[in-house]
């Protein structure tokens, strides 16, 4: 059983589209995460989520927008998708972090605007 | 905010050889420090970590040392092997049960082995 899954795994598409990106966590963690990670390789947060309820949002554009119909699903949908969004988006999950042993994270969504 | 510092970015190393990977932060609150190894076209793996009331942890041929005063820890992988070879991220958290909890990724070292 796969803990954290995202679909799609690859999704290329066309400048000024709209796409969503799923996410599942079958942990039952109450924390859930989308992270960007560029060409360069760096991870950077963009949004968490806790039992539903949206905590952190890392100066995002409004182009983004995350959902999370309840702690086990986080969704990440995408509004004019831009060259420069082109990136890997993976999400995330963790319960009392460090405790119980950091993040889990999913196989990551390799997204290319074209 | 947190602010993780990695470096050297690239370090290459002979097969059987050690390896040691550094990393600052900024926020004297972080208490809790976990190394990610991912692997190309991957996701991210935590392969150790290490909270502040500890100063060394070590798990087969990896070990993670704290230094809380300096605001350092490093990642140490002795008899390198191929199979090592990855991009490896330090991160760090100061919050660690409540709901503003995140973890802070450094810009991630690529580690190359050489055979």
């Amino acid at each position: 059983d796969t803990a954290v899954s995202q679909t799609p795994k690859y999704l290329v598409t066309q400048m000024g589209n709209d796409k969503s990106i799923k996410c599942e966590q079958n942990l039952g963690h109450d924390t859930m995460y989308w992270y960007k990670q560029d060409s360069k390789k760096f991870l950077k947060i963009m949004f968490s989520y806790n039992n539903k309820e949206l905590i952190i949002n890392e100066t995002v554009p409004n182009r983004f927008s995350p959902k999370s119909p309840d702690k086990a699903h986080l969704n990440l949908h995408i509004n004019s998708l831009e060259l420069g969004d082109s990136a890997v988006y993976f999400c995330a999950s963790s319960q009392d972090l460090g405790r119980l042993g950091g993040y889990t994270f999913g196989s990551g969504t390799r997204l290319t605007v074209v | 905010g947190e602010n993780v510092e990695q470096h050297p970015s690239t370090l290459s190393v002979q097969e059987g050889d050690s390896a040691v990977i550094k990393c600052t932060y900024s926020d004297s609150a972080s208490n809790y420090f976990p190394w990610y190894k991912q692997e190309l076209g991957k996701r991210p793996q935590l392969i150790i970590d290490i909270r502040s009331n500890v100063g060394e942890k070590k798990d087969q041929r990896i070990a993670v040392t704290l230094n809380k005063t300096a605001k350092h820890f490093s990642l140490h992988i002795t008899e390198t092997q191929p199979e090592d070879s990855a991009v490896y991220f330090c991160a760090a958290s100061s919050d660690l049960t409540g709901a503003n909890s995140k973890l802070t990724f450094g810009k991630g070292i690529t580690l190359s082995v050489r055979p």
